[in-house]
């Protein structure tokens, strides 16, 4: 069973419909929550970590659900610039190694 | 200039030829990783090093050798490419001390074995 699964999609979404991503991590060890994001052909940039708490960075909201082992990531007012792969990463207590998903791929359309 | 610069970018061979990769970062981070991408497959950890004398395989070490030849050098050996190295490969740097959990990666490089 892979450490994180994430739905590849695609997801194709209209400007400024709102749209959310699950990933689920398999290791209930896993201690640190992250989403990257991958524009094609490009190397992953840190979109957001994830905390127990919830966290919001201005339209992207981001939660973590330990019992169930699961985090999202939610975009409000989708815009056209939001096209990208996005990644979940997961990293285990001794944050020796990221466990990335396969990414899950958003297009925005006019 | 990027913090994390990996040569060459691109890279076409034939099966059984030597290849090295090579990535060196100016963040002074510790931590260097080198991971591979597939489609469908996501990024995949070959090997990773947490200091100079530290070495360690990742989830997909076989047929890959990495050298550690000083804190910002971190280099990718295929001893004889075969056609299912063909991916997109891409370092990785991480500062224990710092932004906890980012990982800064270099712009990637295409190898294709024929």
């Amino acid at each position: 069973r892979k450490e994180v699964e994430q739905d590849p999609g695609p997801f194709n979404v209209p400007e400024g419909a709102t749209v959310a991503f699950n990933c689920t991590y398999s290791n209930s060890a896993s201690q640190s929550f992250f989403w990257y994001r991958q524009d094609c052909r490009k190397e992953p940039k840190l979109l957001m970590s994830v905390y127990s708490s919830g966290n919001e960075d201005g339209r992207f909201t981001a939660q973590l659900n330990r019992a169930s082992q699961y985090i999202s990531l939610l975009i409000r007012d989708s815009k056209l610039s939001d096209s990208a792969t996005y990644l979940c990463v997961v990293t285990m207590n001794t944050g020796n190694q990221f466990y990335f998903g396969t990414g899950t791929s958003l297009t925005v359309i006019p | 200039d990027a913090d994390v610069t990996q040569t060459p970018r691109n890279r076409i061979t034939k099966t059984g030829k030597r290849i090295m990769l090579e990535c060196s970062q100016t963040k002074g981070h510790d931590r260097m990783y080198w991971y591979r991408q597939d489609p469908g497959l996501g990024l995949r950890l070959i090997y990773y090093s947490f200091d100079v004398k530290d070495i360690n395989k990742g989830e997909i070490s076989d047929g890959y050798s990495v050298s550690r030849q000083a804190q910002a050098k971190f280099s990718l050996s295929l001893e004889s490419a075969i056609p299912n190295q063909t991916a997109l490969y891409f370092c990785a740097t991480s500062d224990l001390w710092g932004s906890a959990g980012e990982l800064f990666f270099g712009e990637g490089s295409r190898l294709t074995v024929l």
